[in-house]
């Protein structure tokens, strides 16, 4: 099984501030990553998939980037609509596409 | 417009089955797979199994191989998810997806199960 590690768990900051999330394979996966949003009461929505393409309608300011084990989203500069919970998810090895286990970006 | 809709809450006693569907339209549904993934209370997501609704093939993360069942109604367009024996640590909120080469792009709105005596 493939464990997903992302940090920090809760991220603080500021609107207009840049913020940047990491997300550790235990394995190499290639490119086979995913980035998720979930705000509270929601389905997650998909943001980056193949480690750094950005879904439709996904704005410019969310960015992907890393291969094999280390991978990190970055949001430019943080709008009031991005405070959220943020997964990642490795798709390279079944029976399990692992979840890491969230970061929190808060205000 | 894709979209999935998924069944109504569901409150269950331990050791019964809940059945859980999850209606696609927009697409057709044996172009792609469909990607169950549970959430508990307050909890991450927990990716649980797929099923591809063209051929029936399955799959599953080791603790769900056996308690889980997933099923396609092509004439309906709709996944079915069941799951067996039920205890109270399966109370969450359950989601199907879409799956498209392995990451999920269109997500119903999600279905609570909750499980108590």
């Amino acid at each position: 099984e493939i464990v997903m590690t992302q940090s920090p768990a809760t991220l603080s900051v500021s609107p207009g501030e840049r913020a940047t999330l990491s997300c550790r394979a235990s394995q190499n996966i290639d490119y086979d990553l995913a980035w998720y949003q979930q705000k509270p009461g929601q389905a997650p929505r998909r943001l980056i998939y193949g480690a750094s393409t950005r879904a439709t309608g996904i704005p410019a300011r969310f960015s992907g980037s890393g291969s094999g084990t280390e991978f990190t989203l970055t949001i430019s500069s943080l709008q009031s609509e991005d405070f959220a919970v943020y997964y990642c998810q490795q798709y390279k090895k079944w029976p399990l596409y692992s979840f890491g286990q969230g970061t929190k970006v808060e205000i | 417009q894709v979209e999935l809709v998924q069944s109504g809450a569901a409150l269950k006693k331990p050791g019964a089955s809940v059945r859980v569907s999850c209606k696609a339209s927009g697409y057709t549904i044996t172009s792609h797979g469909i990607t169950w993934v549970r959430q508990a209370p307050g909890q991450g997501l927990e990716w649980m199994g797929w099923i591809s609704p063209y051929n029936g093939d399955t799959k599953f993360a080791q603790k769900y191989q056996g308690r889980v069942t997933l099923t396609t109604d092509t004439s309906t367009n709709t996944v079915y998810m069941e799951v067996r024996s039920l205890r109270s640590d399966d109370t969450a909120v359950y989601f199907c997806a879409r799956s498209v080469g392995g990451s999920c792009d269109y997500w119903g709105q999600g279905t609570l199960v909750t499980v108590s005596s």
